[in-house]
């Protein structure tokens, strides 16, 4: 079963603590992706990645940064965490291009962070 | 700009009735349009897809949805619905013209089911 994996589903972090939330795919896609998720906002686009070591801002980049040193692993930076980061961040993935069009993104499970 | 819009912030149904959920897309090329579903804690599952072909496809979990180009819609139905589908839906659009193929997603519908 092809699957992205979130490495927490639950984080617990203090203000000013440096975050890192790591995602990993297995399905050899090109594209990887960053969203939160706020009761009312739907998801929002932080981070993108069409190929290692490439990376492209979303609709809210501040406060976050991202790397992606292997095709399959993709992670979200909280350079110094605040309490109005505290949401559901969901990582996705997907084939390119037209690809989309036959398989969509493919998310992972979310992780839930909470900074204190 | 490209956009979708899901008109219902929350919806309530009753066990056994019908529903249809509404999305509505602006977008300049020919778009392929998707419909996600997520249970409360997790992360969004593929329902259905429409790219080419007929316009009426068929989901998982007995959803379809009818592609509309006239009307620029991609509504979400199922005849009977089930206590279990409580979840929120979100509608997603994208473009073989696009860069890349990305998805812009709809701020999603919250279904709620009485017993």
């Amino acid at each position: 079963d092809v699957k992205v994996t979130q490495s927490s589903r639950y984080l617990v972090k203090r203000t000013g603590e440096k975050v890192f939330l790591e995602c990993v795919q297995d399905m050899d896609h090109e594209n990887m992706f960053w969203y939160r998720q706020d009761p009312g906002l739907g998801l929002r686009l932080i981070y993108f990645s069409y190929d290692v070591k490439m990376k492209e801002k979303g609709d809210i980049p501040e406060g976050y940064s991202v790397s992606r040193e292997k095709k399959e692993r993709f992670s979200l930076i909280l350079e110094s965490a605040s309490t109005n980061q505290t949401s559901m961040y969901l990582c996705a993935s997907s084939h390119s291009r037209g690809r989309v069009a036959n398989y969509g993104y493919t998310f992972g499970s979310g992780t839930r962070l909470t900074v204190v | 700009a490209q956009s979708v819009t899901q008109p219902d912030i929350h919806i309530t149904v009753s066990e056994g009735a019908s529903l249809e959920l509404r999305c509505n897309y602006s977008y300049g090329a020919t778009p392929y349009l998707f419909w996600y579903v997520q249970s409360p804690g997790q992360g969004l599952q593929l329902l259905l897809k429409y790219f080419s072909g007929d316009t009426l496809v068929q989901g998982i979990k007995g959803f379809e949805a009818e592609f509309k180009r006239s009307q620029s819609s991609f509504n979400l139905r199922k005849p009977s619905v089930h206590w279990s589908d409580a979840a929120e839906y979100f509608c997603a659009v994208g473009s073989y013209g696009g860069s890349q193929g990305n998805l812009i997603f709809g701020k999603g519908t919250k279904l709620s089911v009485k017993p």
